[in-house]
């Protein structure tokens, strides 16, 4: 089954201990993203990745990192958590060869992350 | 920015259609029209996209207007289900330029009442 998997889906942690956010995709897609969804915002583009070891900053990297390593993996690592940074946190992934749905986005089922 | 505008809320009747209109005066010739949705929390799914044409498909319709500056979601039977947030956005489909920064918005949040 196609899909993205998020992990940890839920999170409470405390300010300054470092995380990270693991998002896998298993349909070889090139592009991978990390949003984060606030209340009244919408959905921010935090980082993105158009394939291996090429990645850039979205609207909010602020307090992020991200490494693409391999195809399949792209991890969110917060580096010293903060209170702001709480939040509801989703990867997706994308192919640009896709022929039915041309740039189609899948998403993961959401990370809930609490910073105390 | 969000390159597209969308009103906050919409109330709807189970069984009766749902139009969802999104401005996007911006739009270039080379960007194509997504509609996606979010139930509850979970992650957002793709409905249907466009470039001038009308699509439909098992889920909705997509209607866009001639000169390509806003579109219409059309839902033609809306269930409870159908409760939803829905994204409108706008990106060119391909790798070059397409796949960058990606701005969702703040959506339309759909009530579908019994």
């Amino acid at each position: 089954e196609a899909q993205v998997t998020q992990n940890p889906r839920y999170l409470i942690t405390v300010t300054g201990k470092k995380l990270t956010v693991t998002c896998s995709q298993n349909m070889n897609h090139e592009y991978m993203s990390w949003y984060r969804q606030d209340p009244g915002l919408g959905l921010r583009q935090i980082y993105y990745s158009m394939n291996v070891e090429v990645t850039d900053k979205g609207d909010v990297p602020e307090g992020y990192k991200v490494s693409r390593k391999e195809k399949r993996n792209f991890p969110l690592i917060l580096e010293s958590p903060s209170p702001n940074q709480t939040s509801l946190y989703f990867c997706a992934s994308s192919s640009a060869s896709g022929r039915r749905r041309p740039g189609e986005l899948f998403f993961g089922e959401g990370s809930r992350l609490t910073v105390l | 920015d969000a390159k597209t505008t969308q009103p906050p809320s919409m109330d709807c009747a189970e069984g009766r259609a749902a139009n969802l209109p999104c401005n996007h005066s911006t739009i270039s010739g080379n960007e194509y029209v997504y509609w996606y949705r979010q139930i509850h929390s979970q992650g957002p799914q793709y409905i249907i996209h466009g470039l001038k044409n009308n699509e439909t498909n098992e889920m909705a319709s997509l209607i866009i207007t001639e000169d390509r500056k806003s579109s219409t979601l059309i839902l033609p039977h809306a269930t409870l289900r159908d409760t939803a947030v829905y994204y409108c956005i706008v990106r060119v489909a391909g790798m070059n330029t397409g796949f960058q920064k990606l701005v969702f918005g703040t959506g339309t949040r759909l009530l579908v009442s019994p």
